[in-house]
């Protein structure tokens, strides 16, 4: 029973570019969080998918920020026109419940570099 | 603004010793708590969690203490071993929905 997957767990960008960042849950699990995670920081919450509805998407910058969680295949966390600042670990993390205190089962992380 | 608030940021402790982490929240929603480790290069792995409906929560080693008139809460670590060195995370949330995280405790346990 494979854990959740994320990939790639490392991606180099320069400034302008596009990041596609892709999360596969674990298996049964429709609920898919994303979480930014600047160095020597906690995690930020992002957004809160379930398959194919945003559930909440406070987290998220206004502009060159989004998310899907298509019917099929991976969610994807898109970044356009990055910048140095968009440079962190971003996590995703998934659950097979939601208000039900179900628990978070996290990826392994993609590491951003905006050069 | 933090909706948890964690400390201390960083903590050595000799191995067989008690490491004690601290978390405060002001949203009196929040009704689950949860604590996180995560060693580099690794994402968080759940440890242990609990509802405001008990004050004490025991795991092996772990012990979760929850006070919720002083809305604050606790990890105790008990015969603290090398391998418990990493970064810990407090977390609550309202309903599972959202979760915040404190900011992160970096524990190191000296043999």
């Amino acid at each position: 029973n494979a854990g959740v997957m994320q990939n790639p767990r490392h991606l180099v960008r320069r400034r302008g570019q596009e990041a596609r960042l892709r999360c596969s849950p674990m298996k049964g699990h429709s609920h898919v969080y994303w979480y930014r995670q600047l160095p020597e920081e906690g995690l930020k919450f992002m957004v809160y998918l379930q398959k194919e509805n945003i559930i909440d998407e406070s987290g998220m910058p206004k502009e060159r920020f989004s998310a899907e969680f298509p019917k099929e295949g991976p969610s994807i966390l898109r970044i356009q026109q990055v910048v140095r600042g968009d440079s962190a670990a971003y996590f995703c993390a998934s659950s097979p419940v939601t208000g039900g205190y179900g628990e978070q089962f996290f990826g392994p992380g993609t590491r951003l570099t905006v050069l | 603004q933090q909706q948890v608030k964690q400390s201390p940021q960083s903590l050595i402790v000799q191995k067989g010793g008690i490491s004690i982490i601290n978390c405060a929240y002001e949203n009196t929603a929040f009704d689950y708590f949860p604590w996180y480790q995560q060693f580099p290069g690794k994402g968080p792995a759940l440890l242990i969690a609990i509802r405001p409906d008990v004050s004490e929560k025991k795991e092996g080693r772990f012990t979760i203490s929850f006070n919720k008139s002083a809305k604050q809460f606790s990890l105790h670590i008990m015969d603290s071993q090398p391998g418990d060195s990493a970064t810990y995370f407090c977390a609550a949330s309202e309903a599972g929905n959202q979760f915040y995280f404190g900011t992160g405790t970096s524990l190191t346990v000296i043999p």
